[in-house]
């Protein structure tokens, strides 16, 4: 089964840190993808990464950073927290067929709050 | 924003058919249509997807309209564990962004 690891489920941190979330996928994928999830918002795209050291800004790119050194691992990183960035920050991996993005497979997520 | 529109909310009684109704109304002919829910707590999990014709696995059934501008996932028999929130969104086949709307929080009622 695909495995898509978050570093961790619960995180709390405060305004100005530098905060680092980490994703590790173990299915060999090339797509990697972080997201934020907040009540009646859905989920909103932040950056994703189609290849190692390859980004491409999301819906909601501002405040927030991504590094992909290897192919497993997608960091997102908040380069000064801030309160509005409390939320629920889930990764996500798929690969291609043929053209087509297949599925994404998603981590459980870690809910981030920021005091 | 969204590409694809959904009703906020659904209930439905457990063992009878639930219908999710979805929007495509900016689809284009290489976009594929993906459905994914959410338990509570979870991350969201892939259920099924098709471009064209109707398509059927385990887990649920899904319908596009010929002009592929609505689907509608169809969960058999519903019992309270598909309690969720349900996500259809429409894929390319090229470097995109993949936007996931609100969704449908679907409610199944002993």
């Amino acid at each position: 089964d695909v495995k898509v690891t978050q570093s961790s489920r619960y995180l709390v941190k405060r305004t100005g840190e530098k905060v680092f979330l980490e994703c590790v996928q173990d299915m060999d994928h090339e797509n990697m993808f972080w997201y934020r999830q907040d009540p009646g918002l859905g989920l909103r795209l932040i950056y994703f990464s189609y290849d190692v050291k390859m980004k491409e800004k999301g819906d909601i790119p501002e405040g927030y950073s991504v590094s992909r050194e290897k192919k497993e691992r997608f960091s997102l990183i908040l380069e000064s927290a801030s309160t509005n960035q409390t939320s629920m920050y889930l990764c996500a991996s798929s690969s291609w067929t043929s053209g087509r993005l297949n599925e994404q497979f998603f981590g459980p997520g870690t809910r981030l709050t920021v005091l | 924003d969204a590409k694809t529109t959904q009703p906020t909310s659904m209930d439905c009684a457990e063992g009878r058919a639930a219908n999710l109704p979805c929007n495509h109304s900016t689809i284009s002919g290489n976009e594929y249509v993906y459905w994914y829910r959410q338990i509570h707590s979870q991350g969201p999990q892939y259920i099924i997807h098709g471009l064209k014709n109707n398509e059927t696995n385990e887990m649920a059934s899904l319908i596009i309209t010929e002009d592929r501008k609505s689907s509608t996932l169809i969960l058999p028999h519903a019992t309270l564990r598909d309690t969720a929130v349900y996500y259809c969104i429409d894929v390319k086949t090229s470097y995109d962004k993949v936007i996931f709307g609100p969704g449908t929080s679907l409610s199944v009622i002993p």
